[in-house]
């Protein structure tokens, strides 16, 4: 079974700040990697989908990055700003229709 | 568009009881999820339908069923309710089983 995880569990950083999110996958054969973002209360909205294929994919201030050797990815928030806070997700799948999911990182930025 | 539509928003049962949560998407996607979030644990899939007329179970699927009624639409019943199942439970959809996944508001359910 695919264990995935985020560390950090939390973190702060000043506004302004670029900031890279990790997510540790045990299983590198991976289809694909999914980044989420969930506000308190409410229910996950995606952000970026990386194939395996892929080495990378970008959407505005975020970069998401894909290493399947080491079991990693990465996503990086440039200029990060007080509305960037929520807690991230990362969620991997292998064969199958499952994703797994990661615990995720709460992140704050400070005004 | 509304996306992905759950009801009820909260619930309150007591042990024993049984309802039925309810899923519906205007997508136009074929596969739909149900999962579970629960402190510390993570998002964990109890059910999911690949497409119209099928359901698998996932990683904790103990306690619950599922009926995938028509394509919009996939709902989630919990026949005798335990306090174990107390969690926040949120429906999903991908064009196909593994793509991208969008998920709906959530349904947060205590049990007494």
């Amino acid at each position: 079974k695919q264990e995935v995880t985020q560390i950090p569990a939390a973190l702060s950083v000043p506004e302004g700040e670029n900031l890279v999110l990790n997510c540790s996958f045990t299983d590198s054969a991976i289809y694909n990697l999914q980044w989420f973002r969930q506000d308190p209360g409410k229910g996950l909205t995606s952000l970026l989908l990386i194939q395996s294929s892929q080495r990378e994919q970008t959407s505005g201030r975020l970069n998401a990055s894909l290493d399947k050797s080491s079991g990693r990815s990465t996503l990086y928030i440039a200029a990060s700003q007080p509305g960037d806070s929520a807690t991230y997700l990362c969620a991997a799948r292998n064969t199958g229709n499952q994703f797994y999911f990661g615990t995720g990182t709460s992140l704050t930025v400070i005004p | 568009n509304a996306g992905v539509t759950q009801t009820p928003k909260f619930q309150v049962l007591k042990t024993g009881q049984s309802m039925t949560l309810q899923c519906a998407q205007d997508m136009n996607h074929n596969s739909m999820y149900w999962y579970r979030q629960d402190p510390g644990m993570g998002l964990r899939l109890i059910y999911y339908s690949a497409s119209e007329g099928t359901t698998d179970k996932g990683e904790v699927p103990n306690g619950y069923n599922v009926s995938r009624l028509n394509k919009r639409e996939f709902s989630l019943r919990l026949e005798s309710a335990a306090p174990s199942q107390t969690s926040v439970y949120f429906c999903a959809t991908s064009r196909r089983g593994g793509y991208e996944q969008f998920f709906g508001p959530g349904t947060r359910l205590t049990v007494l």
